[in-house]
């Protein structure tokens, strides 16, 4: 099967800080990799789109300077909050897919906790 | 973006029924992908259906596709408590619909 491996699982950081949060498609090269939050108790929301080599796509409503995305390898995308607000605090997740019109795979997920 | 819309949100059904979750989305897909959801936040894919397909099976699931009203349904047959989660469907394009939390009661 298909792995993916999402680093870390939980982050608790101050107010101003900036966190990186690694998505790493273990035993595949993943072409895509999407970024999504989840609030407790509601659905997945889509943030950004990212394919290899070339800029992610953003979801109307999030800001591509808040949520720092870069996906420089077929195995890593990586998703950035900078300057980081107690709003922010939400659990994200990421997922990647192998070649197109082809199931996701999912990280486990990264709590993240702005004090 | 391309969001799929569940209905309904909550479903609460005796261990031993059908459950049947609907799923409406908007614009053109490749394919429908069904995710379950427990409490502890990890995502297994269920099921995916293709563009051209109009039914699939896999053990105690069916899913049905209808690409003319844009809408699919995923049924679980003979539901166990175990069966308990929040059911998604998402299309290819990664964008997820709002979710239907199923309950099984033992």
């Amino acid at each position: 099967g298909a792995v993916v491996s999402q680093h870390p699982s939980w982050v608790i950081c101050k107010s101003g800080t900036s966190v990186k949060i690694e998505c790493r498609s273990l035993d595949f090269q993943a072409t895509t990799m999407f970024w999504y939050r989840q609030f407790p108790k509601q659905s997945l929301m889509l943030m950004a789109t990212s394919n290899e080599g070339s800029k992610a796509t953003y979801e109307q409503g999030v800001e591509k300077d808040k949520f720092l995305i870069n996906h420089a390898s077929l195995t890593l995308s990586t998703l950035t909050v900078t300057s980081a607000h107690p709003e922010d605090s939400s659990f994200y997740i990421c997922s990647a897919r192998k070649v197109p019109n082809e199931k996701l795979f999912f990280g486990s997920g990264t709590q993240l906790s702005v004090l | 973006s391309q969001q799929g819309e569940e209905d309904p949100q909550a479903l609460s059904i005796q261990e031993g029924e059908n459950a049947t979750m609907n799923c409406s989305y908007k614009t053109s897909i490749n394919n429908l992908q069904w995710y379950r959801q427990n409490s502890g936040r990890g995502l297994v894919h269920l099921i995916l259906i293709r563009s051209n397909e109009r039914e699939k099976h896999s053990g105690r699931l069916r899913v049905t596709l209808d690409t003319s009203k844009k809408s699919s349904s995923l049924l679980i047959t003979a539901s166990r408590a175990a069966d308990t989660a929040s059911y998604f469907c998402a299309t290819d394009a990664g964008a997820f619909g709002k979710g239907i939390t199923l309950s099984v009661r033992p």
